[in-house]
């Protein structure tokens, strides 16, 4: 079983909609989590950084982290089409020794005008 | 403000050939990663640098090898290339450690026939 399990979609929705792309995982080490937004022929590119349990809001971006359900979520609210990329979840589980940012498969969002 | 440079960003290669990618970052970060993308598998750590002249090797390091030339540069090797390390291939660096956010190059994209 993977560490972290990510639904790999394809999601499909219209211009405006509120988008939720979620993670789970079963390492309960881990402390540090992190939403990339992937363009295709391009390099992941980080949206958002949170620590530990709680919300991060940037713009029209919310990160959520639930560690007592091992659950994260983006949500993504007045999508657009230039929204239309891969999001992958990662995870890290702090200073310890040999550890390492582990990435889930990545969720393909597409976004119709 | 280039950020991670990739080089090449195409390859392709006959069984049993070497090639080095090369990788630089200008944002005078400690530590440089390697990683591998494949279709549902997401993305995998094949060797990490988590400061200059040191590596460790990651989740996939099998069939690679690294070298941190100095704090900007950081190359992968392939010895003798196998059909199984068909793959894009990132680069990545970040100020010190997996747990603060990593910054990615776009990617060598690698073809083994």
């Amino acid at each position: 079983q993977k560490e972290v399990e990510q639904d790999p979609g394809p999601l499909s929705v219209p211009e405006g909609a509120i988008v939720s792309l979620n993670c789970t995982y079963s390492n309960s080490a881990f402390q540090y989590f992190m939403w990339y937004r992937q363009y295709s022929r391009k390099g992941p590119e980080l949206l958002m950084y949170t620590y530990s349990s709680g919300n991060k809001e940037d713009g029209r971006f919310t990160a959520q982290v639930d560690k007592s359900s091992k659950y994260i979520s983006l949500f993504i609210r007045d999508s657009q089409p230039s929204d239309s990329a891969t999001y992958l979840c990662a995870m890290s589980a702090g200073e310890t020794s040999g550890s390492r940012l582990t990435f889930g498969e990545g969720t393909q969002l597409t976004v119709n005008p | 403000n280039a950020g991670v440079t990739q080089t090449p960003k195409f390859q392709v290669l006959k069984t049993g050939q070497s090639m080095t990618l090369q990788c630089a970052q200008d944002m005078n970060h400690n530590s440089m990663y390697w990683y591998r993308q494949d279709p549902g598998m997401g993305l995998r750590l094949i060797y990490y640098s988590a400061s200059e002249g040191t590596t460790d090797k990651g989740e996939v390091p099998n069939g690679y090898n690294v070298s941190r030339l100095n704090k900007r540069e950081f190359s992968l090797r392939l010895e003798s290339a196998a059909p199984s390390q068909t793959s894009v291939y990132f680069c990545a660096s970040s100020p010190f450690g997996p747990n603060q956010p990593q910054h990615f190059g776009d990617g060598t994209r690698l073809s083994i026939l």
